[in-house]
């Protein structure tokens, strides 16, 4: 079942600005990624973050997982033109495989 | 850097139609998916492979759907008889082994007419 959803829809947002984005989920995870699409393209793998582990970096990237609440955050600090594009949590319940959110949308106004 | 690629990246085909859609996981990778994303959808799983047979399969994947795994390198999806409603990006992906990040294709975009 789809349980990643995913909070707000879009986002827009000043060049410099941080953005941040939440994903909610459902039921207890093994681990919880994200993923950016930019328009029309394939899904780029961002970070990954297990079920023990609560916070996670990745060059202006800041990802939080907090099991309790069943909920994830993104943060991109000092945003660019480039990562404007839709965002996608995704959960692994332990069955192998991935449930999507329906993304957040984000615009980086230059 | 290793990925996964996909072909054709635009596929237009008449419903009723066959198509094959292929895929090139990275090497040493065990687990290997099919999803899809209708326009402006979620991106939905279709079907999981591992071990040269079907691990799982989605409500969606039904008869008109088949995967192979022909050689040790491709992976296809075939859909028999298109329909309209099959018109959408579909996304190869695989991982190394359970718990670890799955890496996605750029994708097919199917458009049946």
């Amino acid at each position: 079942s789809q349980q990643g959803e995913e909070d707000p829809q879009a986002l827009s947002i000043q060049e410099g600005e941080n953005a941040t984005m939440n994903c909610s989920y459902k039921t207890s995870i093994n681990n919880l990624q994200w993923y950016r699409q930019n328009s029309g393209r394939g899904l780029v793998h961002l970070i990954l973050i297990r079920s023990n582990e609560r916070e996670k970096h990745s060059g202006r990237l800041r990802v939080t997982l907090d099991t309790s609440k069943k909920s994830s955050s993104l943060l991109i600090t000092a945003s660019r033109a480039a990562d404007t594009a839709s965002y996608f949590c995704a959960t692994d319940v332990g069955d192998y495989k991935l449930s999507f959110g329906a993304g957040t949308t984000v615009t980086v106004r230059a | 850097e290793p990925e996964v690629t996909q072909t054709p990246s635009h596929q237009v085909t008449q419903m009723g139609q066959e198509v094959i859609l292929r895929c090139v996981p990275i090497s040493n990778h065990l687990y290997f998916y099919w999803y899809r994303q209708i326009l402006g959808q979620k991106v939905e799983f279709l079907v999981s492979f591992y071990n040269n047979e079907i691990s799982e399969k989605s409500e969606i994947f039904d008869d008109q759907f088949s995967v192979e795994r022909p050689d040790g390198s491709n992976f296809t999806l075939k859909i028999r008889s298109t329909k309209l409603e099959d018109s959408a990006m579909y996304f190869c992906a695989s991982i190394a082994g359970p718990g670890t990040e799955a890496f996605f294709g750029q994708g097919t975009r199917l458009t049946v007419v």
